[in-house]
């Protein structure tokens, strides 16, 4: 398996709601992220795991929050988001170190009302 | 400050012509380039790398350290390679960011 998949495709939420998004990649790769979206801009970042670890966190909000579980799952836990949080959030991964070509999911579309 | 600037928000031009989009870095260090390409509807997918040198869908991209330009070349554009075109960098060796430019959209038309 040579992707990285992505759930759901399309979140529609409250500002008062918990969601979580997945991501998940079968290519051993022991390095994962997080960016986000917005139209017809760049993806930024927001976190980076490397072997199950948090090692970059660009002073992200709270109401957002990383977890990994294992070296093929990456969540990102949603809480009190805003209506400016809308977004495509994209989910990466990359080999060892030294390769930094990232391979990206077709990302989460998120709508908060 | 380590900044991609791709100067060109849209280029069109005609199928057969001749591409170039733009990417100047800045980096304290030495990065490593890529251009990444976003067709519609489709995930975002590397395109090139400058450390493998090779060409794919017959675009090249030449690192030039003294002008810190990493520049896409195409000489005959093809309809199908209307796409967001961004250039990014990381710095060489262990887990780091992408910095990506803010993107060109490249619209080729009949």
């Amino acid at each position: 398996d040579t992707e990285v998949t992505q759930t759901p495709k399309h979140l529609v939420m409250g500002m008062t709601n918990k969601k979580s998004l997945k991501c998940e990649q079968h290519m051993g790769h022991r390095a994962m992220y997080w960016y986000k979206q917005k139209a017809k801009k760049p993806p930024e970042l927001m976190f980076v795991y490397s072997y199950e670890k948090l090692s970059i966190n660009e002073s992200v909000p709270s109401r957002f929050s990383p977890e990994c579980p294992n070296s093929s799952l990456l969540n990102l836990h949603l809480h009190a988001l805003q209506p400016e949080d809308s977004a495509l959030y994209l989910c990466a991964s990359s080999g060892l170190a030294g390769g930094n070509e990232q391979f990206f999911g077709p990302g989460t579309r998120l709508t908060v009302l | 400050a380590q900044r991609v600037t791709q100067p060109e928000k849209l280029l069109s031009v005609f199928k057969g012509a001749p591409v170039e989009l733009k990417c100047n870095y800045s980096y304290s260090g030495s990065p490593e380039l890529f251009w990444y390409v976003q067709y519609s509807r489709q995930r975002l997918q590397l395109l090139l790398r400058h450390i493998s040198r090779e060409s794919i869908k017959g675009f090249t991209a030449d690192l030039n350290k003294g002008e810190t330009s990493f520049h896409l070349k195409k000489p005959f554009a093809q309809e199908e390679d209307s796409a967001m075109y961004y250039c990014a960098l990381t710095g060489i060796g262990g887990y780091n960011k992408l910095i990506f430019g803010a993107g060109t959209r490249l619209a080729v038309h009949p």
